[in-house]
């Protein structure tokens, strides 16, 4: 089974701090996505790697930057965190393109204060 | 600009009924269309894929539909039982890296 882990699963932080969140997945695959889930909105689309040190600006990157060093490992960093980041993040990962079937980790949920 | 939609109030039905979702799309053009499921603090768990030349797909207990012309999408889930209770999501994809989410439907399945 793909297994896809986050660093944490809660965590509080303070405004203006510098915030990392980590997700490893075990399966080889090329692809890794960050989300972030608010109610009503849905998951929408922070950044995407599609390979080592490869990255893709999704809808809402403002705020975020993400680093891809190694295969199994993509982590998002928040510069600068804001309460309006306060959220759930998800990370993702698939196999192929186009990304169907995507593989998704228990998820982060951060709070800014 | 792209839009899903999927009934924000909470479906719920009886044990052994069918509970069927709806997922609605406008100003879009998918290639496929998925359907997750999340339980609560967990990610969403992949469950099915249709192509935008299908007209229906079933996986045991579950169906689903994609009907292009309405831009619409069913999903049902028969002799539904207190395990299935959870949040559904639709996704649409156009063959690209991007995944659209709709917010989810919860259904809750009572004994």
């Amino acid at each position: 089974d793909v297994k896809v882990t986050q660093s944490s699963r809660y965590l509080v932080k303070r405004t203006g701090e510098k915030v990392f969140l980590e997700c490893v997945q075990d399966m080889d695959h090329e692809n890794m996505f960050w989300y972030r889930q608010d109610p009503g909105l849905g998951l929408r689309l922070i950044y995407f790697s599609y390979d080592v040190k490869m990255k893709e600006k999704g809808d809402i990157p403002e705020g975020y930057s993400v680093s891809r060093e190694k295969k199994e490992r993509f982590s998002l960093i928040l510069e600068s965190a804001s309460t309006n980041q306060t959220s759930m993040y998800l990370c993702a990962s698939s196999r192929d393109l186009p990304s169907t079937m995507q593989y998704f980790g228990p998820g982060t949920r951060l709070t800014v204060t | 600009s792209q839009k899903i939609e999927q009934n924000s109030e909470a479906l719920n039905i009886q044990e052994g009924k069918t509970a069927t979702l709806t997922c609605n799309y406008t100003n879009y053009s998918p290639a496929y269309l998925q359907w997750y499921r999340q339980d609560p603090g967990r990610g969403p768990v992949f469950l099915l894929l249709i192509r935008e030349n299908e007209k229906e797909k079933r996986k045991e207990r579950l169906k689903v539909t994609f009907d292009t012309t309405l831009k619409q999408s069913l999903f049902h889930i028969t002799a539904s039982q207190p395990a299935d209770s959870a949040t559904y999501l639709c996704a649409l994809g156009d063959g690209g890296f991007k995944t659209i989410f709709g917010a989810g439907t919860r259904l809750f399945v009572k004994a």
